[in-house]
């Protein structure tokens, strides 16, 4: 198993040009999320999706869009970049949450992401 | 207001010394993770504590979870250079949906 993937590893943009960041988990989980990571701010949840065909805003989500293309695969778009999204994003899943609920994340090794 | 507040930030101490670092909070939480990140990689779970007072060890590593669930800690007993990393703590609140929060981190540096 692959666990989590994500692409692309690295990436630099203008101001104002458009990318997405593409997230696939093979672990059957139900819920994926979407971090970044910046210096001095820890993990910040974006967006989340509880299941498939749902998706809920997150502590930061201005300035980003979301699609749940299916159990496997959840994206993260840019519509139009700026320097203050330059950061590391990573993409988690978790499995079904079990009572308590525990929510264990498995992360990907992260988007290396500049806009210049 | 940051709701898992990790000390200290940063430790560096020397090889064989042991350390402990902190997961405080003023919320209840059902259950609290700890997660190891090293350069370049995502975060890797180390433990899940559920059990207010839990004591959880693996190998050199003790998470405790306080008795009112709303702290924890990390001690490393030994400290060996490949413990190097970013510590993140985080849990799921009492009561809430199935968003987990994230501390801050400390970051470790074990001096060989």
């Amino acid at each position: 198993n692959a666990g989590v993937t994500q692409t692309p590893k690295f990436q630099v943009l203008k101001t104002g040009q458009s990318m997405t960041l593409q997230c696939a988990q093979d672990m059957n989980h139900n819920s994926m999320y979407w971090y970044r990571q910046d210096p001095g701010m820890g993990l910040r949840l974006i967006y989340y999706s509880a299941s498939e065909g749902t998706t809920d805003k997150g502590e930061v989500p201005n300035g980003y869009n979301v699609s749940r293309l299916n159990k496997r695969e959840f994206s993260l778009r840019l519509e139009s970049a700026a320097p203050s999204q330059t950061s590391v994003y990573f993409c988690a899943s978790s499995p079904p949450p079990q009572k308590p609920n525990y929510n264990e994340q498995f992360f990907g090794p992260g988007t290396r992401l500049t806009v210049l | 207001t940051q709701l898992l507040e990790q000390s200290p930030q940063f430790l560096s101490i020397q090889e064989g010394e042991n350390l402990t670092v902190y997961c405080n909070s003023s919320s209840v939480f059902s259950s609290l993770q700890w997660y190891r990140q090293e350069p370049g990689e995502g975060p890797v779970l180390l433990v899940t504590v559920v059990t207010g007072g839990e004591v959880k060890k693996l190998k050199r590593l003790t998470f405790q979870f306080g008795d009112a669930r709303k702290d924890s800690s990390l001690h490393i007993t030994a400290a060996q250079p490949g413990d190097t990393g970013l510590y993140l703590c985080a849990g799921a609140r009492l009561n809430r949906d199935d968003k987990i929060i994230f501390g801050k981190g400390t970051r470790l540096h074990i001096l060989p």
